[in-house]
């Protein structure tokens, strides 16, 4: 059965304190795995799509990185503003196309 | 670019009653999904609708039910509410199936069933 697993499911940072997010996956033919950000009360936000083992993209103070089994979401000095709820979803190819996603991991980044 | 719509986006219910929302995806957006999230479920895929047609549906009773326009706009519609349907549902837009291609999601209506 395909499953998306994200660890640890809360994590709280001193402003600066760089960590990273794990998103650990089982799926028939990935076809793309996807990061999204999601602020309380808001839908979540479109960050990143891997596609392939070793590729890896970034956007600010955000890295992430797709082996065969399993993604990391790196935030390097992260700002208060970086607090929200991360996400991982991916899009199996069984031929459904499904998207499964994770249940987040919660960041809360403290000044 | 305007974003997924979602109306309304709080609502109040009691047992028993149904409820129908709305759904507008990003212009040129023809698929067009339906999640539930809460706290403890995390995002839980209700259905897909792509041309006007169910292409996958999750694991809900039958009272949960879809329906896509020839504009691609989308409405939900939850029968016979029980306490366990509230949750925010969340509307989630791509261009077609079988690419690979994020979802975009609105900000989701909050039902409270009272």
């Amino acid at each position: 059965e395909d499953q998306v697993t994200q660890s640890p499911e809360a994590l709280r940072l001193q402003e600066g304190e760089s960590s990273s997010l794990n998103c650990s996956y089982t799926v028939s033919g990935l076809r793309g795995l996807f990061w999204y950000r999601q602020d309380p009360g808001k839908g979540p936000e479109f960050l990143f799509t891997l596609y392939s083992a070793g590729e890896e993209k970034e956007k600010e103070r955000l890295k992430a990185t797709l082996t065969k089994k399993e993604s990391f979401l790196h935030i390097t000095a992260p700002k208060p503003e970086d607090s929200a709820t991360y996400l991982c979803a991916v899009q199996d190819g069984s031929g459904t196309y499904k998207y499964i996603f994770g249940t987040g991991t919660r960041l809360k980044v403290l000044a | 670019k305007a974003g997924v719509t979602q109306t309304p986006r709080y609502l109040i219910k009691t047992r028993g009653q149904q409820v129908t929302l709305s759904c507008s995806p990003i212009s040129g957006h023809r698929s067009v999904s339906w999640y539930q999230q809460t706290p403890g479920q995390g995002l839980q895929f209700l259905f897909e609708y792509f041309s006007e047609t169910q292409r996958n549906k999750g694991n809900f009773p039958g009272r949960f039910s879809g329906r896509q326009f020839s504009n691609s706009r989308s409405e939900m519609n939850v029968s016979t509410l029980e306490l366990g349907d509230s949750a925010l549902y969340l509307c989630a837009s791509s261009l077609e199936p079988g690419g690979v291609q994020p979802q975009h999601f609105g900000d989701g209506t909050r039902l409270s069933i009272l």
